[in-house]
């Protein structure tokens, strides 16, 4: 059974801290992980990974994929009150085109 | 930009009614999915559609579970039956422009459905 697991579970930071969020998986033939931001309501899609040390990077947020230890991070510097949300990874694996979610990282940014 | 609609937003309804929920994908969107997140759970896939047929589905996704593609725009999901533990945020996706194979997958504002 494939499985996504990420830590911390939550994190309470202060405006201007840099984070690190970290996310693990076991899959079966692995092809893509992807971040979403989760505010109130819908996952909003961050970035998707697919190649090994590539560095995706949008604005305060920058993630990399390391495929032989079977983990991705979510950086975010110099944070935001507007960071404020859950942070969920989720993985493609085999020819499924279903998203297998991880528990998600509870972020919040203290003023 | 374009995104994906849910309507309605908050359904309340009694164990044992039908319940649909309505999905309007982004336009030219190929896939469409639907997600369920129980309160304080992971997001669970159900089910994904594809050239109007169901491509996968989760155990989750049993005969209590359709999906259907009415007309043009639309992607619904119907619980025949709803049960207590059916109480949850139901997410619509779709992915896939016809241009190109992309994985990245587009969530709308959920349905959250209340079973009492």
């Amino acid at each position: 059974e494939d499985k996504v697991v990420q830590s911390p579970l939550s994190l309470v930071v202060h405006e201007g801290d840099t984070v690190t969020l970290n996310c693990s998986y076991e899959v079966t033939n692995f092809r893509s992980l992807l971040w979403y931001k989760q505010e109130k309501k819908a996952p909003t899609f961050l970035f998707m990974l697919t190649s090994s040390g590539i560095e995706k990077k949008s604005g305060r947020l920058s993630s990399i994929l390391d495929k032989k230890e079977l983990f991705s991070i979510l950086n975010i510097t110099a944070t935001q009150t507007g960071d404020s949300a859950v942070y969920l990874c989720a993985v493609f694996s085999g020819s499924a085109r279903q998203l297998t979610f991880g528990s998600g990282t509870q972020l919040t940014v203290l003023p | 930009e374009p995104e994906v609609t849910q309507t309605p937003s908050h359904q309340v309804t009694q164990m044992g009614q039908e319940v649909i929920l309505r999905c309007v994908p982004i336009s030219n969107h190929l896939y469409f999915y639907w997600y369920r997140q129980i309160l304080g759970q992971k997001v669970e896939f159900l089910v994904s559609f594809y050239n109007n047929e169901i491509s996968e589905k989760s155990e989750i996704f049993d005969d209590q579970f359709s999906v259907e593609r009415p007309d043009g725009s639309n992607f619904t999901l119907k619980i025949r039956s709803t049960k207590l533990e059916d109480s949850a945020m139901y997410f619509c996706a779709s992915s896939d422009p016809p241009d190109r194979i992309s994985y990245e997958q587009y969530f709308g504002p959920g349905t959250r459905l209340t079973v009492t």
